[in-house]
């Protein structure tokens, strides 16, 4: 099945910091997702990419679906202490009715004050 | 976008029993997912609820082990039976028609 690599496995930043984190795949998808999940909650979507070469931006976050399909970044400017989390991106393959959503590693981000 | 109820939202269990968890959504979907999430690690998917017959699994996970139901478009359970210590994991419901998938809160399921 498909694989993602997802990078860095953790971050430690200072509040205000911007910062990056990708996902790279061998397998081509349709949609790129990003999701952040906070400690007893479910993944909550952050922004959705459906062409390639798209950049979509949702306030202080901007992603990009990559040229190839094969992969993805997510930038957060200016970083606030609330932005803690682990950030998932996710590759979705839709074929008819079926869909085949694929979950990167996550990214487990630390906001230092 | 619809709203995703799970029910427990933790339970702990002794091995070699079985819980159904359940999921409840205020609309109608076609679709609906079960996803699996073991500590510290990312969501991997058990199987797709299929309303009116029966689910379709990942390569990994069985019917026996993990029986589902999908009794209507706003309903699903998913069952984790003969539970061991590696069973402990978070039990995600998903929804997603022409949306994106989004998900429950989850249902975190200690095995003694």
């Amino acid at each position: 099945g498909q694989q993602l690599n997802q990078s860095p496995q953790s971050m430690f930043i200072q509040e205000g910091e911007d910062v990056s984190m990708n996902c790279t795949s061998s397998s081509i998808f349709n949609t790129w997702l990003w999701y952040k999940q906070d400690p007893g909650e479910g993944p909550v979507l952050l922004i959705a990419l459906y062409k390639a070469g798209e950049l979509t931006s949702n306030g202080r976050l901007t992603a990009q679906f990559g040229i190839t399909r094969k992969d993805s970044f997510l930038n957060i400017s200016a970083s606030i202490p609330s932005d803690v989390g682990i950030y998932f991106c996710a590759g979705e393959i839709s074929s008819g009715s079926a869909r085949q959503l694929t979950f990167g590693s996550g990214t487990q981000l630390t906001v230092l004050p | 976008s619809a709203v995703i109820s799970q029910k427990p939202s933790r339970d702990i269990c002794q091995r070699g029993t079985s819980l159904t968890i359940q999921c409840q959504v205020d609309s109608q979907v076609t679709m609906m997912f079960w996803y699996r999430q073991q500590p510290g690690q990312s969501l991997t998917l058990i199987a797709t609820a299929n309303q009116g017959s029966e689910a379709t699994y990942e390569s990994g996970f069985v019917i026996d082990k993990f029986p589902i139901s999908r009794p209507n478009l706003t309903f699903s359970t998913l069952t984790v039976s003969n539970m061991s210590p590696e069973d402990s994991s978070i039990y995600l419901c998903s929804v997603g028609d022409s949306q994106p998938q989004h998900f429950g809160d989850g249902t975190r399921l200690s095995i003694l």
